[in-house]
């Protein structure tokens, strides 16, 4: 069965440096999300990406974040320079379409963590 | 703003037990709902999704029901498992967005 991937797991990173988390989302789908859960806390929503813009942000997703889809496969989302609060799992999901219907399939996530 | 609550936060029972969990959100704007299990340290797993038209979907043990205009779903499991351990969230998408927005999460443990 697809399904959404990332990479890495698990990283570890100093306080202002830049990160690069990779998602590799299910192939025929078309519409990108970012989503992070801090520990003990809510999942919450970035950013959704479709035909290589941002539909969508929160206010969390200021000018430190962007995200990219470099080639046909990979999504990426890019910390600038981390903070400690930037710790947190970061998942990313995909979804076929966005009508109302719009399931999001969400990947295994990546635990980043802001020493 | 919308909200999304759940409960109860945790739900302990013995192996075999019919339960529900509630989920309620504070505006009835919404394309459809879904409902997410997430084990320890791991992802989401898709359950099922309702749509804002529709009342239930089924999926095997499970049932989700939607009452829009009260801003309330449900989700029933039959015949519970100790495998059925997790936490499910119960997530929204408002009308008008692509986001989801989630709930805190009910943690359920069964008992063998």
């Amino acid at each position: 069965e697809p399904e959404v991937t990332q990479t890495p797991s698990h990283q570890v990173t100093q306080m202002g440096q830049e990160v690069i988390l990779r998602c590799v989302p299910i192939s025929n789908h078309l519409y990108f999300y970012w989503y992070r859960q801090i520990l003990g806390q809510k999942v919450e929503f970035l950013v959704s990406f479709y035909n290589n813009e941002i539909s969508e942000k929160s206010e969390i997703f200021d000018d430190q974040f962007s995200v990219e889809r470099p080639d046909g496969s990979n999504f990426t989302l890019k910390i600038r320079s981390t903070k400690l609060e930037d710790s947190a799992m970061y998942f990313c999901a995909s979804s076929v379409e966005r009508t109302t219907y719009n399931e999001q399939f969400f990947g295994p996530g990546t635990r980043l963590t802001v020493l | 703003k919308q909200e999304v609550t759940q409960i109860p936060a945790a739900l302990s029972v013995p192996e075999g037990e019919n339960l529900v969990l509630n989920c309620s959100f504070t505006d009835s704007a919404i394309y459809n709902l879904q409902w997410f299990r997430q084990d320890p340290g791991k992802g989401l797993t898709s359950l099922l999704l309702i749509q804002s038209s529709q009342r239930e979907q089924t999926s095997g043990r499970l049932n989700a029901s939607l009452d829009k205009s009260s801003g309330r779903s449900t989700l029933y499991i039959a015949a519970s498992q100790p495998g059925d351990s997790a936490t499910y969230l119960c997530a929204v998408r408002p009308s008008g967005t692509y986001k989801y927005i989630f709930g805190t999460g009910t943690r359920l443990k069964v008992l063998a």
